[in-house]
């Protein structure tokens, strides 16, 4: 099918822990995936993309890991905070630039 | 920088009515713009491709007659959800495409909230 989906809609973690939100997409023919944050009643918010040429980027306290093999992904957030709280999307980018979205997974972040 | 506006935020409106949304790169040039619908706990689900100078392309189930789309310039598209009824309440978000290095990077709106009585 025609989808990016992820394994987790809810995920609720303590403050201070490490996050890992997931996601599966169909395409493998796809070669850049992004992961979005979205907070209520806003638009995404990029966080972080990676192309399919690496399996590995890390930015500031978020990593990404591809797997395509298996045709996965992950975001690892690191020692979350109440202020990750928020839905976390992955998508897929396909020909012609449009991004297919997977369902999202709300974190919510416990103090 | 790489700044997307849109505009209303927030529209209220009858069912029956027209209502335009507005979707600006306020820094870039942008051949591309993206229009998207969201319900509430839902994902992002694309609607159209919106090319600057030429037609929308819809995706499929979403009628061309229903939301129209116009990219009159660089910098300017807009949605119109024609003869609006209750079902067509969502959020609506926009994304304009930004080439750097020979690669697109889409940039999202804050989006408008459509309420439709």
């Amino acid at each position: 099918g025609e989808s990016v989906g992820l394994h987790l809609p809810t995920l609720s973690v303590q403050e201070g822990d490490n996050s890992i939100i997931n996601c599966a997409y169909s395409n493998s023919a796809s070669d850049y995936f992004i992961w979005y944050k979205q907070e209520s009643g806003k638009g995404p918010q990029f966080i972080i993309d990676i192309r399919s040429n690496m399996d590995k980027r890390q930015g500031q306290r978020v990593t990404v890991l591809l797997n395509k093999t298996v045709k996965h992904l992950s975001l690892q957030i690191a020692a979350t905070q109440p202020g990750d709280s928020a839905v976390y999307f992955c998508a897929e980018k396909w020909q012609g630039g449009k991004l297919i979205f997977g369902q999202g997974t709300e974190l919510s972040v416990k103090p | 920088g790489a700044v997307v506006s849109q505009h209303p935020s927030w529209v209220i409106c009858k069912s029956g009515t027209s209502v335009k949304i507005e979707c600006r790169s306020l820094d870039f040039q942008a051949t591309t713009m993206f229009w998207y619908r969201q319900f509430p706990k839902q994902s992002l689900m694309l609607m159209a491709t919106s090319n600057e100078g030429s037609k929308a392309t819809y995706e499929q189930g979403v009628e061309k007659d229903k939301f129209l789309i116009n990219h009159a310039s660089l910098t300017l598209s807009t949605l119109t959800v024609t003869s609006a009824h209750p079902e067509d309440s969502s959020f609506y978000i926009c994304s304009a495409s930004k080439t750097s290095g020979g690669f697109d990077t889409q940039y999202f709106g804050p989006g408008t909230r459509l309420t439709v009585l």
